[in-house]
Order: structure tokens, then C-alpha cells, then sequence
């Protein structure tokens, strides 16, 4: 009965190389969310949705391209990997936009 | 944006002591929340606070919203508390401003 589940929890790769991680929530949330944690713990938004449709795109890469195809579903594509996209990156959710957040486990990506 | 600054850094108490961490913010908001992130590095939602106080067994939060600060309150910590606690913030629809964190170790 995970709330918030994001596969895979590792992802090791190349650079240079394309990646995906996907991320699903059974809570009925209208909005999700992807974070990215860095070595330092620093955790910061990368992007928004409501309802299918970007409401926050902060300042990433275009190499990062979200993609909603329902409100339950929220995955990530990351395009030529580089060492500085090493993180973990969260997902999560919220019943509405500035409601409680509910967060998924994680994915750590280490770029080789 | 707002700002968010977490204090103290870190914080290193027997098991069985109280502890208060502190978020203070930079601007009025209307969401405020406390996570706390275990050794795992799962992130756990505690406390959705933008005013007043909650408990929760032995952990508590108090916002005071006109004064732009918030307080988490450990009681009777266990080594299970250790880890790191964020605060959280935003006002409107803007994105949720996080805090650095406070690194809570209990020691046995």
C-alpha cells in the first residue's frame, strides 16, 4: 500500500547516457512534484504539476523533461547524463497545491 | 522567494533529552511543514503547521505565524529520532523553500 513509489531506487550509468525514473501515487493527490538532494542534503524543486499541467519549472536544465501522462503518474527523463546530475532525486505529492507533501524513497542516480 | 533558515546546524543530546529546533522565515506564508529524514533517506512529513501548535506523541510544533517562526519540540528523544529535520515553506502557490536542516544525533 506505498503512497508514493519511484523506480528504481539506484540508477548507475554512463555519461552521456539517457535515463528514466518513474514515479506513481495511489493517494488521490492532484499535485506532484520532482526534488533534487544534493551531496549536501540541500533539497530543492525542479518541477510542479497539478492535474497533468506544469504549474513550477525552476531553473533546470532542458536535459530534464517531465512528462504527466495521468495525475497519478509523474516520471522524469534525463537526456546526456552528466557527473553533476549525481543526487537523489524525490518525488511526491500533495492533495492540492500547498498542502502537506508526501514523498516517495527516492532514486540515487550516480553518473560514472 | 522566502527564506528559510533552520537552527541549530547540528545537535547532539543523550537518548532521553528535550530538544527545540528552530525555522525561522523570511515572509508571511500560509504552509508551513516539518520532515524528518532518516538515516534511510526517507523523507517523512511530521507536521503541516502553518499556525498554531500540534502534537503528535512526543513531538510537537508550534508556528507563530506573526512573528515568522517555527518550533519543533523532541521529547524523551529516542535513537529512532536521529537524522535530519527540514522545514519547509511557501505562501500562495509558489514552491515549497526548504530549509538547510537540523542533524539530530541521539546517542544511546
Amino acid at each position: 500500500d506505498t503512497a508514493v513509489s519511484q523506480t528504481p531506487k539506484y540508477l548507475v550509468t554512463q555519461m552521456g547516457n539517457d535515463k528514466s525514473i518513474k514515479c506513481e501515487q495511489n493517494l488521490g493527490h492532484d499535485t506532484m512534484y520532482w526534488y533534487k538532494q544534493d551531496s549536501k542534503k540541500f533539497l530543492k524543486i525542479m518541477f510542479s504539476y497539478n492535474n497533468k499541467e506544469l504549474i513550477i519549472n525552476e531553473t533546470v536544465p532542458n536535459r530534464f523533461s517531465p512528462k504527466s501522462p495521468d495525475k497519478a503518474h509523474l516520471n522524469l527523463h534525463i537526456n546526456s547524463l552528466e557527473l553533476g546530475d549525481s543526487a537523489v532525486y524525490f518525488c511526491a505529492s500533495s492533495r492540492t497545491a500547498s498542502g502537506p507533501q508526501h514523498f516517495g524513497d527516492g532514486t540515487r542516480l550516480s553518473i560514472l | 522567494g522566502i527564506q528559510v533558515e533552520q537552527s541549530p546546524p547540528d545537535l547532539i543530546l543523550q537518548e532521553g533529552a528535550n530538544s527545540t529546533l528552530r525555522c525561522n522565515f523570511s515572509d508571511s506564508v500560509n504552509n508551513l511543514q516539518w520532515f524528518h529524514q532518516n538515516p534511510w533517506g526517507q523523507l517523512i512529513n511530521l507536521f503541516y503547521i502553518p499556525s498554531g501548535t500540534k502534537q503528535n506523541g512526543r513531538l510537537s510544533a508550534t508556528t507563530v505565524a506573526t512573528e515568522r517562526y517555527s518550533l519543533l519540540y523532541i521529547s524523551s528523544s529516542q535513537t529512532t529520532d536521529s537524522g535530519v529535520y527540514f522545514c519547509a515553506a511557501n505562501r500562495g502557490n509558489e514552491k515549497l523553500t526548504f530549509g538547510t536542516g537540523t542533524r539530530l544525533t541521539i546517542i544511546p
